[in-house]
């Protein structure tokens, strides 16, 4: 699976969008990039994924550049609940196994 | 709702004793995963299975077991447990898709 880059950690004012790069130069053409999130003690939990085209739910939205070798996840409207370490995975599809780096860890500020 | 519960939520064992940690799914998911998660270390895969009577070892199994009798539990078997074990384990199913995983509450087993 391609190896993903995401920041330590980051900050975002409560009621702002939170946007969380991920680069992910060595993703191959049948690679989808998966968004998971671990509340603190929680289990992950899926949030979106896309492969080339932006994608959008209920939860968030997902920019991947053209190239696909960078995306964003946007949390539009960020509140306290969203305080969590997020994971970016790139798999092949089909691949059901998820391997988890280190993530960004994501602080909402009152 | 269907769900995925794992038992027990906190053990405590001794080294040396054989532990076994129950992962049960009610989404009918074929495949079944169990990760360990360990500061410093994120959540790593230990075993995993795609179907009953299917296993297949992750990158950290030395010292685990799972068995797949049925579609609904994958349980976890730690043959001789030792200290460096203790950690917080985590199950999760996701269906033939593999598009959404779906994890459990996760286990905080202590060997002392």
């Amino acid at each position: 699976d391609a190896k993903t880059t995401q920041p330590t950690s980051m900050d975002c004012a409560e009621g702002r969008a939170a946007n969380l790069p991920c680069n992910h130069s060595t993703i191959s053409g049948n690679e989808y990039v998966y968004w998971y999130r671990q509340i603190h003690s929680q289990g992950p939990q899926y949030i979106i994924h896309g492969l080339k085209n932006n994608e959008t739910n209920e939860m968030a939205s997902l920019i991947i550049t053209e190239d696909r070798k960078s995306s964003t996840l946007i949390l539009p409207h960020a509140t306290l609940r969203d305080t969590a370490v997020y994971y970016c995975i790139v798999r092949p599809f089909g691949n059901e196994k998820l391997t988890f780096g280190t993530g960004t860890r994501l602080t909402i500020i009152p | 709702d269907a769900e995925i519960t794992q038992s027990p939520r906190h053990k405590i064992t001794e080294t040396g004793r054989q532990v076994t940690l129950a992962c049960h799914q009610t989404w009918n998911h074929n495949n079944m995963f169990w990760y360990r998660q360990d500061l410093g270390h994120g959540l790593r895969l230990i075993h995993y299975s795609y179907g009953v009577h299917d296993t297949n070892k992750g990158e950290v199994s030395d010292g685990y077991s799972v068995s797949r009798s049925n579609t609904e539990d994958l349980p976890l078997t730690l043959e001789s447990a030792a200290s460096s074990q203790t950690s917080v384990y985590f199950c999760a199913s996701s269906d033939q898709t593999g598009r959404e995983a779906f994890f459990g509450q996760g286990t905080r087993l202590t060997v002392v």
